[in-house]
């Protein structure tokens, strides 16, 4: 069963820079979430995606902005990177907002 | 802005022994969701409670959702080494947006 797809799996910035980072839903789901999840913490939620729109946003700066495509897979962009931008970042997929989610295995962003 | 925390951070216990972690709310919630996350894993979903009051049972874990719906609890009886890994709870807000709130975890380690 093709869960939740993200890509890459690691990555390594250098400060100032920019980075996209790609996210396939599960099969069915058409609701797309990211959250941001330091060493020891809970994830903390970027934004979500629903019909191609931003329906929620977390206390993220403008920096971080993404975008949900006509199959539902999704972007995260975070421009000018910062050290503490540093993470794992997580994609997860759901049938709608209000349902359990599916997480894919992260992104390991370090940024040097 | 909604917050939800847990305790507690950390728990140790022998094999065999129970295990309880908290869920609080700084607001109503329309629903709640545990998840799992293993040693360099993903959140992996358990269940979701919507009903004031609700008890669900999956096997040896039982989920209580508060009668306010402002806290949770997860109990796991007769510990086992493959419980070990962290429980977060996670929040929806009473407005129903699908913006899911993490709370920072506990952490279950089992002894042998």
């Amino acid at each position: 069963d093709a869960g939740v797809t993200q890509s890459p799996t690691h990555l390594i910035k250098t400060r100032g820079q920019q980075v996209t980072l790609r996210c396939s839903p599960k099969s069915g789901h058409d609701t797309v979430s990211w959250y941001q999840q330091a060493l020891g913490q809970g994830p903390q939620f970027i934004f979500q995606y629903y019909e191609e729109e931003e329906r929620q946003r977390g206390n993220f700066p403008d920096r971080f902005s993404g975008h949900q495509f006509p199959n539902y897979s999704s972007e995260l962009n975070v421009n000018a990177l910062l050290l503490g931008d540093s993470a794992l970042y997580l994609c997860a997929s759901s049938k709608g907002p209000n349902y359990g989610y599916t997480f894919g295995s992260g992104t390991r962003l370090t940024v040097v | 802005g909604q917050q939800v925390m847990q305790i507690p951070q950390y728990q140790h216990v022998q094999e065999g022994e129970d295990f309880t972690t908290y869920c609080n709310s700084s607001t109503t919630l329309s629903n709640i969701q545990w998840y799992k996350q293993r040693p360099g894993g993903h959140p992996v979903f358990l269940i979701q409670l919507v009903k004031s009051g609700e008890v669900k049972k999956q096997k040896r874990l039982t989920f209580q959702f508060g009668e306010a719906k402002k806290n949770s609890s997860l109990h796991i009886t007769a510990t086992q080494t493959t419980d070990v890994g962290t429980y977060f709870c996670a929040g929806q807000g009473s407005s129903n947006t699908g913006k899911l709130i993490f709370g920072q975890g506990t952490t279950l380690q089992v002894k042998p």
